[in-house]
């Protein structure tokens, strides 16, 4: 099977744009999360969506939403960008969405906000 | 929410060694472990992952360890290689579906 994909793989924008990035999980797979990661946090959980729902939200502003559609493919968007948001945002399948379901990592895409 | 600490965040080993990393989690509920290695301009990739109904997992020259009751977990990599250089993160689930990661080790082999 195809691993998970995520366009485009680099991105520049300046502050106040917004920004949609996409994500196509594995086939098969229904759930799909966001991370951020940044040097200084490491790692953070963004949101994740099963069958078109959001199931769960990290700590971010609602200048951060997503949503999935029927093929399980997700977006996030990000408004009203700002230097902070510059990161790698990563997605990552899993296959039924359970607690111990094997999450896989797409490659991310990296913001760059001038 | 889960708190994952990581240590150390820096590892240098030399080729053939063996490489330990460890991680502390806070929440209780928690029952899935997994490992991650991320090399420079790739996402994370799953090399090896534990549940809580198991104390240990191996898989060829790595091997991971739980300890429930003092909630802890390490990941052992035996006959290190310079291709073994990496960073490493470790997760635990929380009630939520999210993973919560560690900060990372960034592990270095040299020959």
């Amino acid at each position: 099977k195809a691993g998970v994909t995520q366009t485009p793989r680099y991105l520049i924008k300046t502050r106040g744009q917004q920004v949609t990035l996409s994500c196509s999980p594995i086939s098969g797979h229904r759930s799909v999360s966001w991370y951020q990661q940044t040097p200084g946090q490491g790692l953070q959980f963004l949101f994740e969506y099963f069958s078109e729902t959001q199931r769960n939200k990290g700590n971010f502003p609602g200048r951060f939403s997503g949503r999935q559609f029927s093929n399980s493919r997700s977006e996030m968007n990000v408004s009203t960008l700002e230097l902070g948001d510059s990161a790698l945002y990563l997605c990552a399948s899993k296959d039924a969405g359970l607690l111990t379901d094997t999450q896989y990592f797409g490659p991310g895409t990296r913001l760059t906000v001038l | 929410g889960e708190n994952v600490e990581q240590h150390p965040s820096t590892l240098s080993v030399q080729e053939g060694d063996s490489a330990v990393i460890k991680c502390t989690y806070s929440d209780s509920a928690s029952n899935y472990f997994p490992w991650y290695k991320q090399e420079l301009g790739k996402g994370p990739q799953l090399i090896i992952d534990i549940r809580s109904n198991v104390g240990e997992k191996k898989d060829q020259r790595i091997a991971v360890t739980l300890n429930k009751t003092a909630k802890h977990f390490s990941l052992h990599i035996t006959e290190t290689q310079p291709e073994d250089s990496a960073v490493y993160f470790c997760a635990a689930n929380s009630g939520g579906y999210a993973l919560n990661f560690g900060k990372g080790t960034s592990l270095l082999v040299t020959p």
